[in-house]
């Protein structure tokens, strides 16, 4: 089975500080994606990634940025976090070309700033 | 810009009935999706379904695709307790692996 950890269930930091969220894929996926929940809103694409140091914007790229080194991990950094962050953030990952490929999905980490 | 609205966004039912949740989205799209989320948990891919006409079962849960319309739905028989969860859709976004999700609808199953 695929599986996509996310280092932290449960976060809480502060207005101003540089949060980092990592994800790891174990199936050599080459897309990587960042999504954040929001009641109400859905799931909403933050950033995504479909090889090693390539990334491309989501719907909501402002004030997130993401790294990929290597392709098994897949990093989102909160430049300077803010209380409007405050969500479920949930990373995923898929095999391309195949298009009939679903996404698979880590569990998920909150993150509240204060 | 593509949408995807699901209606309804809440639904309550009692075990045993049937319901329909409806997924619509406002561009062309081929590939469309149906995940579920448990409380507390990740999203778990049900159906992928990628053409016109398609149909998926599994369990108590159908699902179909209609791309003319834009439109597919999620139909439940004879709900069971273990069904409550919320259900999600999302439609591939020209093609790229970049999914658009609906907004969710949160299914309660009660005796």
């Amino acid at each position: 089975d695929v599986k996509v950890t996310q280092s932290s269930r449960y976060l809480v930091k502060r207005t101003g500080e540089k949060v980092f969220l990592e994800c790891v894929q174990d199936m050599d996926h080459e897309n990587m994606f960042w999504y954040r929940q929001d009641p109400g809103l859905g799931l909403r694409l933050i950033y995504f990634s479909y090889d090693v140091k390539m990334k491309e914007k989501g719907d909501i790229p402002e004030g997130y940025s993401v790294s990929r080194e290597k392709k098994e991990r897949f990093s989102l950094i909160l430049e300077s976090a803010s209380t409007n962050q405050t969500s479920m953030y949930l990373c995923a990952s898929s095999l391309i070309p195949q298009w009939n490929e679903k996404l698979f999905f880590g569990s998920g980490t909150q993150l509240s700033v204060l | 810009e593509l949408k995807v609205e699901q209606n309804p966004l809440f639904l309550s039912m009692q075990e045993g009935k049937n319901y329909t949740i409806y997924c619509n989205y406002s561009t062309t799209s081929d590939r469309l999706y149906w995940y579920r989320q448990d409380p507390g948990k990740s999203l778990e891919s049900l159906f992928v379904l990628l053409s016109n006409g398609a149909v998926k079962q599994e369990g108590r849960l159908m699902a179909s695709l209609d791309t003319k319309a834009r439109l597919s739905t999620l139909h439940i028989t004879a709900a069971v307790h273990d069904l409550s969860a919320t259900y999600f859709c999302a439609v591939d976004k020209g093609n790229t692996d970049k999914l658009i999700f609906g907004t969710g609808t949160r299914l309660q199953v009660f005796p």
